[in-house]
């Protein structure tokens, strides 16, 4: 039981270049997160799916894409990368939206040169 | 939406000492307020949660109050150890709508 697994855990791309970040979970759970993490600034949801074929913007959603490819999977798309998304992007699950406990991934860290 | 505010951004205490860590919120509908650890590169984990229809939760030496009506809550560790130093989340949810997190407390435990 892997829990959330994220891939890649390192990228480093140039200003202008398109990337997916892809998360992965094996418990079941129907809604699944991606959150963003810069220093002093805490977490902040980018995109949330709160069951599979839904998506929903989050609190930072400009320059970012997801899709949810089934319920297992929920991608992470930047189509065109800025320095300003250089930050550590952590994927999360649960059993479903609300007051119910979210399970992280190890993380992605990104630089954008 | 919801607005949640931690502090102190950073907290340092000697082994054996209690810390304390509190957060507001703003969102009078949010209803369920968890707590998360997180050591240095590695991802948050959840340590302990509380629902809006309880007042104190304790799990061994960790412990959550919470306030609705002054709509804050807090996180109380007591006997801290070395282990314990790591950055602390707070957040608050409310029901069908996105989580909210503080900005985090920086906990270190001096041996």
């Amino acid at each position: 039981n892997a829990g959330v697994t994220q891939t890649p855990k390192f990228q480093v791309l140039k200003t202008g270049q398109s990337m997916t970040l892809q998360c992965a979970q094996d418990m079941n759970h129907n809604s699944m997160y991606w959150y963003r993490q810069d220093p002093g600034m805490g977490l902040r949801l980018i995109y949330y799916s709160a069951s599979e074929g839904t998506t929903d913007k989050g609190e930072v959603p400009n320059g970012y894409n997801v899709s949810r490819l089934n319920k297992r999977e929920f991608s992470l798309r930047l189509e065109s990368a800025a320095p300003s998304q250089t930050s550590v992007y952590f994927c999360a699950s649960s059993e479903s939206r609300g007051r119910n406990i979210q399970y992280f991934g190890a993380g992605t860290r990104l630089s954008v040169l | 939406g919801e607005n949640v505010e931690q502090h102190p951004s950073t907290l340092s205490v000697q082994e054996g000492d209690s810390a304390v860590i509190k957060c507001t919120y703003s969102d009078s509908a949010s209803n369920y307020f968890p707590w998360y650890k997180q050591e240095l590169g590695k991802r948050p984990q959840l340590i302990i949660d509380i629902r809006s229809n309880v007042g104190e939760k304790k799990d061994q030496r960790i412990a959550v109050t919470l306030n609705k009506t002054a709509k804050h809550f807090s996180l109380h560790i007591t006997e801290t150890q070395p282990e314990d130093s790591a950055v602390y989340f707070c957040a608050a949810i409310r029901e069908d709508n996105d989580m909210r997190f503080g900005a985090g407390t920086r906990l270190t435990v001096k041996p």
